[in-house]
């Protein structure tokens, strides 16, 4: 599975949007791009996932670049709630029934 | 709540004593994993089990380690002679593949604390 770089942290403004990046420049084909996060003292929680086409749910919103190099995960209008570690995952299709590598994710701080 | 529970939610031992723990995945969840979080650390990998068939360890997961699904519902993880290094979070998560998604559902994990 490629390797994946995201900033260690992040601060947002409630109600704004946050918009958290992660590269993962060695992706291959027929890799997919996960996003998970963790609230402090939670399990891991699943947002989204997608392989080359933007990606919308009732969380968050999902933007790969055409070269699939880059991704953004897209918070509308963040929440107090959303103060959480953000994970940025590639796995191949093959291994989605797999194991989740973990790298260190993006903390993110919603302020009032 | 994911539906995912673990037990203990937390416990402390003594170096060198012997420790287990519980992890009830969604019923109908085919797809069963354990992962260890160090403090800052994101989650590593230990094992997971198809049914009661354990797939995959990683090199983590010393001969101190043992996980087991034995009817392919819940599963345990012990560890034997702990040591202070394995002082973590220890994680369980659940997924169905039939369904075509693979995300996976995480437990509120057990902290073990070695003393």
């Amino acid at each position: 599975d490629a390797k994946t770089t995201q900033p260690p942290s992040m601060d947002c403004a409630e109600g704004r949007a946050a918009n958290l990046p992660c590269n993962h420049s060695t992706i291959s084909g027929n890799e997919y791009v996960y996003w998970y996060r963790q609230i402090h003292s939670q399990g891991p929680q699943y947002i989204i996932h997608g392989l080359k086409n933007n990606e919308t749910n009732e969380m968050a919103s999902l933007i790969i670049t055409e070269d699939r190099k880059s991704s953004t995960l897209i918070l509308p209008h963040a929440t107090l709630r959303d103060t959480a570690v953000y994970y940025c995952i590639v796995r191949a299709f093959y291994n989605q029934g797999g194991k989740l590598i973990f790298g260190q994710g993006t903390e993110l701080s919603v302020k009032p | 709540d994911t539906g995912v529970s673990q037990n203990p939610r937390h416990k402390i031992t003594k170096r060198g004593q012997n420790v287990t723990f519980r992890c009830d995945p969604i019923s109908e969840h085919n797809r069963l994993y354990w992962y260890r979080q160090t403090l800052g650390q994101g989650p590593e990998f230990l094992t997971y089990f198809q049914n009661e068939a354990q797939l995959e360890k990683s090199r983590l997961l010393s001969d101190r380690f043992s996980a087991e699904r034995p009817k392919g519902s819940f599963s345990t993880l012990e560890i034997q002679r702990t040591e202070q290094g394995d002082s973590a979070m220890y994680l369980c998560a659940s997924s169905q593949l039939e369904t075509g998604t693979y995300e996976q559902y995480f437990g509120p994990g057990t902290r073990l604390t070695v003393t």
